[in-house]
């Protein structure tokens, strides 16, 4: 079954601030990864999509890496703003079921 | 703006009642996910389909039930309403078949009381 875990819970940084957001899964056996930011009461957008062949993507101040070996991807958010507060989640997609296993999230929090 | 669309936007139940809720994607998208994210937790998967057909289904009762549309849309239908139900509903769409990049809605915030 798989697991994914992302680390930490919650941070809060000061705006300029570079930041690195972990997540970890324990079957490497996925299709794709994908990070999502979710506003509260909101729905989730989706960041970046890594498809499980790919190390990396980018996406403006946005970079995920993806080590599948290791059941490791990290989002790395370059000087933050106040506005990408918000709480982050990472899936993967993975099993016959073709399904999306979340983290619990990151909640951010950027202080202007 | 991702372009899939879910109604009703909240609604309150009692326990023992039967819900439907639906979601409308954008033209094309053959796949559509539902998901159930509690407070404070991630998304659960409850099930996928994939041109009409289920594809895939996470670990929910059968009081959960789905259907897809020729046109792509989809209802998630719940029955026997538990307090435990209470949950963002999210439906989820993808062009590029189940493994593709999954697009996802606003949600239905149920509430069962």
């Amino acid at each position: 079954k798989q697991e994914v875990t992302q680390i930490p819970a919650a941070l809060s940084v000061p705006e300029g601030e570079n930041l690195v957001l972990n997540c970890s899964f324990t079957d490497s056996a996925i299709y794709n990864l994908q990070w999502f930011r979710q506003d509260p009461g909101k729905g989730l957008t989706s960041l970046l999509l890594i498809q499980s062949s790919q190390r990396e993507q980018t996406s403006g101040r946005l970079n995920a890496s993806l080590d599948k070996s290791s059941g490791r991807s990290t989002l790395y958010i370059a000087a933050s703003q106040p506005g990408d507060s918000a709480t982050y989640l990472c899936a993967v997609l993975s099993g016959s079921a073709r399904q999306l296993t979340f983290g619990s999230g990151t909640q951010l929090t950027v202080l202007p | 703006e991702t372009g899939v669309t879910q109604s009703p936007t909240h609604l309150i139940k009692t326990r023992g009642q039967q819900v439907t809720l639906r979601c409308s994607s954008q033209s094309g998208h053959n796949t559509v996910s539902w998901y159930q994210q509690a407070l404070g937790q991630g998304p659960q998967f409850i099930f996928q389909y994939y041109r009409e057909e289920e594809n895939g289904r996470g670990n929910f009762p059968p009081r959960f039930s789905g259907l897809q549309f020729p046109n792509y849309s989809s209802e998630l239908n719940v029955n026997a309403l538990e307090l435990d139900d209470s949950a963002l509903y999210l439906c989820a769409s993808s062009l590029a078949g189940p493994t593709g990049e999954l697009f996802f809605g606003e949600g239905s915030r149920l509430t069962v009381l």
